[in-house]
């Protein structure tokens, strides 16, 4: 257990609304990750965080944003919700030593 | 465009059997292997780490890597009905910033 948390773990929501999703975590970790993942297309990375107010796009990070103002906390805001947007989202940390990724329990968003 | 690509499924193996999943990487350079164990509805759970070509077992798990064929599997043993699930191999390296790039994913059905 990498000590992180999601919320809301569950959110639906209508078209245009602002959505905030956070990510939690308790053990220093550096790096942080959103995913979404959908049926066929796998998990695909959002935006990236290696440090406080540092962060960095990855593949599918258009209609989205991230802030990360405190070490453990980690945001992902979708501005306008469209119903493209409808999946499940999930955070991530990275430990340095191995290299290797831990996924928090995630967050099922629905756009209707 | 870096790629993970995995062997299609669903697989379907009896109890007992010897289950044994497929992984090919387009980055000859890549450096660290993940595999991932993911049940419908939840997150994915680190299973195996690999960062050298060879051989690594963890009780029932074997993972194996080949870098000159870009290759990496992971074979399960004795397979049991709880190992039902989506297993998903990640890959990340020098050349990947701080990403990593994660396969489709291979469904795997034991059946009792």
């Amino acid at each position: 257990d990498a000590g992180i948390t999601q919320s809301p773990r569950h959110k639906v929501t209508e078209t245009g609304t602002p959505v905030t999703l956070r990510c939690h975590q308790t053990e220093n970790h550096r790096y942080m990750y959103w995913y979404r993942q959908d049926p066929g297309h796998g998990l695909r990375l959002i935006h990236y965080s290696y440090g406080v107010k540092d962060t960095d796009k990855g593949e599918v990070s258009d209609g989205y944003s991230v802030s990360r103002s405190k070490t453990e906390d980690f945001l992902l805001t979708l501005e306008s919700a469209t119903s493209s947007q409808t999946s499940v989202y999930f955070c991530a940390i990275k430990e340095l030593v191995a290299h290797q990724q831990f996924f928090g329990p995630g967050t099922r968003l629905t756009v209707l | 465009q870096k790629e993970v690509e995995q062997n299609s499924g669903p697989l379907s193996v009896p109890e007992g059997a010897i289950a044994s999943l497929n992984c090919t990487y387009s980055d000859r350079v890549s450096q660290s292997f993940f595999w991932y164990r993911q049940y419908s509805g939840k997150s994915p759970e680190l299973i195996m780490s690999i960062y050298s070509n060879g051989d690594k077992e963890d009780g029932r798990f074997t993972a194996q890597l080949n870098k000159a064929s870009q290759y990496v599997s992971l074979l399960i043993r004795d397979s049991q009905p709880s190992d039902s699930a989506t297993y998903l191999c990640a890959v990340t390296g020098d050349n990947y910033g701080q990403n990593f790039v994660f396969g489709p994913g291979t469904r795997l059905s034991v059946l009792p």
